[in-house]
């Protein structure tokens, strides 16, 4: 069963500053991955969708990584601003028809 | 170009009743899946419907709990006898058809407090 852990679970930053937020999965063969975005009592927003023969994805300020081979994906931030404090959220999908979620980093940029 | 629908929003049940929960996919998607997520927990997969079928239901608990996806009108997660452990949010995703290729778009949510 494909495990997928998110680290660090908190992360407290100042306005301005870049930031890498670490995602990794324990089951390599996987069709796609997919980071949201989740407000206090929100839905979830798409940020980003990788399929797994894409090394990266871009939108904005946000950029996204995948070694598939490893089991990382990382999501960076430039710029960091405080609209971006939330709960961000990784999900991989596998073979199967579901996809397997991690815990989260919960984000706060101090303005 | 309306997202996925879900409502009500937020839903309180006493203890033994029914919770029924509502979604409606984005125009052109036939594919929906439900996911629960429990307070500091990550979301769990349910169950995943197309038109009229069940496609994979691994994660629905064997009990009080059953979804449908008719061929007219919303996707339905229905609750039956509701506990306090039922407690949690329940999202709604869905996706086009040609299944693994996307991602998920989502729902905002019903929270569903049992009292």
């Amino acid at each position: 069963k494909q495990e997928v852990t998110q680290i660090p679970a908190a992360l407290s930053v100042p306005e301005g500053e870049n930031l890498v937020l670490n995602c990794s999965f324990t089951d390599s063969a996987i069709y796609n991955l997919q980071w949201f975005r989740q407000d206090p009592g929100k839905g979830l927003t798409s940020l980003l969708l990788i399929q797994s023969s894409q090394r990266e994805q871009t939108s904005g300020r946000l950029n996204a990584s995948l070694d598939k081979s490893s089991g990382r994906s990382t999501l960076y931030i430039a710029a960091s601003q405080p609209g971006d404090s939330a709960t961000y959220l990784c999900a991989v999908r596998g073979t199967g028809n579901q996809f397997y979620f991690g815990t989260g980093t919960s984000l706060t940029v101090i303005p | 170009n309306a997202g996925v629908m879900q409502n009500p929003r937020h839903l309180v049940r006493r203890r033994g009743q029914e919770a029924r929960l509502r979604c409606s996919p984005m125009k052109g998607h036939s594919h929906v899946y439900w996911y629960r997520q429990l307070p500091e927990e990550g979301l769990k997969f349910m169950v995943y419907l197309q038109k009229e079928n069940i496609i994979d239901e691994s994660g629905m608990p064997k009990e009080r709990f059953s979804a449908e996806f008719p061929k007219e009108g919303p996707s339905i997660l229905r609750i039956q006898q509701v506990v306090r452990g039922d407690s949690a949010a329940y999202f709604c995703a869905s996706s086009p058809p040609g299944g693994v290729n996307y991602g998920y778009t989502f729902g905002s949510g019903t929270r569903l407090t049992v009292v």
